[in-house]
């Protein structure tokens, strides 16, 4: 069974500037999870779809990342304008359904802001 | 708010050198607590799910055991390919999952 698959896996970038994370989680998981882990912490999440709606996007900087789900399957997030603080690995994850069912993480995106 | 600590930040052990990795959890009404691995470079993989208090599970040479306040993960005879960092979290009722920031372990051969 193929995993969660991400792209690129490594993102280097100028603060200001906007850059774009792919994921495609497991065939037939409806939940979607964006996280975010700077070195050294747990992952962070940032939203979670159920299909193609929302959940969960309360730790969002709404301000910058935007993020979608088109057709319940692939999503992107985007981050506009980067700051420095943005250097982190972007998680994507997916599951089943529920907060019991195991999520299963894809290989992660690294983006540094420069 | 939920809350996950892991405790210690960092454990060097020698190969066969068994040991224990904790992790305390504040939270309303908990739904799972997770054990992932994580190695350099990688997204967390997978180890248990542990449910309620009492519950133990086990894979290879890893344990997990879970009370109402904790839980522990049990390496007993460690090999040098144990080397990771393991991450913990916790799911409530309602709530998102909320890691910990994990302990790193290196077992030196």
């Amino acid at each position: 069974e193929a995993g969660v698959a991400q792209s690129p896996r490594y993102k280097i970038i100028e603060k200001r500037q906007s850059v774009a994370f792919w994921c495609n989680p497991i065939s037939g998981h409806a939940t979607l999870y964006w996280y975010q882990q700077i070195l050294g912490q747990g992952p962070k999440l940032l939203i979670q779809f159920q299909n193609n709606g929302v959940v969960d996007d309360s730790q969002l900087p709404k301000d910058r990342f935007s993020a979608e789900r088109l057709k319940g399957v692939d999503s992107t997030l985007k981050i506009q304008p980067a700051k420095l603080e943005d250097s982190a690995v972007y998680l994507c994850a997916s599951s089943l359904g529920g907060i019991t069912d195991t999520q299963y993480f894809g290989p992660g995106t690294r983006l540094t802001v420069l | 708010e939920d809350q996950v600590t892991q405790s210690p930040e960092a454990l060097r052990l020698q190969e066969g050198e068994s040991s224990s990795l904790n992790c305390s959890y504040t939270v309303s009404g908990l739904r799972g607590l997770f054990w992932y691995r994580q190695d350099p470079g990688k997204g967390p993989e997978f180890l248990f799910t542990l449910y309620s208090a009492g519950e133990e599970k086990e894979k290879e040479r890893l344990k997990a055991t879970l009370t109402k306040k904790e839980s522990f993960l049990h390496i007993t005879a460690p090999k040098p390919e144990d080397s990771a960092t393991y991450l913990c979290a916790v799911g409530a009722s309602g709530s998102r999952l909320t890691f910990g920031e994990g302990t790193q372990l290196t077992v030196n051969p």
